[in-house]
């Protein structure tokens, strides 16, 4: 089976841009998540999509939104981009995303520089 | 907020010596999990341990679970070069109904020189 694909890799965007990642889980799961990884926080989590239904968010601003298709590939949007927003975008997919037992497999992620 | 917080967060070895890095947390947990990360690549999970497990083993890799202590430890025995990496605990908690999140540790940055 394929891996998790994020698409682009790399990305670099300047202050006030919204940028549009993309995610495909392995086939046959249907829980997608994603995390941002920064040096100064870790990794901390954005919101888990399944079924095509937002089912959990963390703790970040509205400019910060997801979606996910009837495929189960996702993408997230990031608006009015800041600094602070540079960091690398992982997703991460599961069968039903149950995540107690429920492995989750990690895509390479999305490198975002904003300038 | 951090859930877990690993400990070490740097661990320098020599190749063949075993590695031991220990993650806390704060509040129950139903499950916790570690994951190595290549140098700002994605994670890939390595084991898993049940709330009501003490031990678990997969290879050359044992953890531990201490509830009462509310910590966890990931020993890698015969370390190789290629385990260097970044480690990271992963604990679950309810994030309302029956749905859970990971919530990861900053992680220990293991490094095995030859």
């Amino acid at each position: 089976k394929a891996g998790v694909t994020q698409t682009p890799r790399y990305l670099i965007k300047t202050r006030g841009q919204q940028v549009t990642l993309s995610c495909s889980p392995i086939s046959g799961h249907r829980s997608v998540s994603w995390y941002q990884q920064t040096p100064g926080q870790g990794l901390q989590f954005l919101f888990e999509y399944f079924s095509e239904t937002q089912r959990n968010k963390g703790n970040f601003p509205g400019r910060f939104s997801g979606r996910q298709f009837s495929n189960s590939r996702s993408e997230m949007n990031v608006s009015t981009l800041e600094l602070g927003d540079s960091a690398l975008y992982l997703c991460a997919s599961s069968l039903e995303g149950w995540w107690g037992t429920d492995t989750q497999y990690f895509g390479p992620g999305t490198r975002l520089t904003v300038l | 907020s951090q859930q877990g917080e690993e400990d070490p967060q740097a661990l320098s070895i020599q190749e063949g010596e075993n590695a031991t890095m220990n993650c806390s947390y704060k509040t129950s947990i139903n499950n916790l999990q570690w994951y190595r990360q290549n140098s700002g690549r994605g994670l890939v999970h390595l084991i898993l341990i049940r709330s009501n497990e003490r031990e678990k083993h997969s290879g050359r890799l044992r953890v531990t679970l201490d509830t009462s202590k509310k910590s966890s430890s990931l020993l890698i025995t015969a370390s190789r070069a290629a385990d260097t990496a970044s480690y990271f605990c992963a604990t679950d908690r309810a994030s309302g109904g029956s749905n859970y999140k990971l919530t990861f540790g900053k992680g220990t940055l293991l490094t095995v020189n030859p």
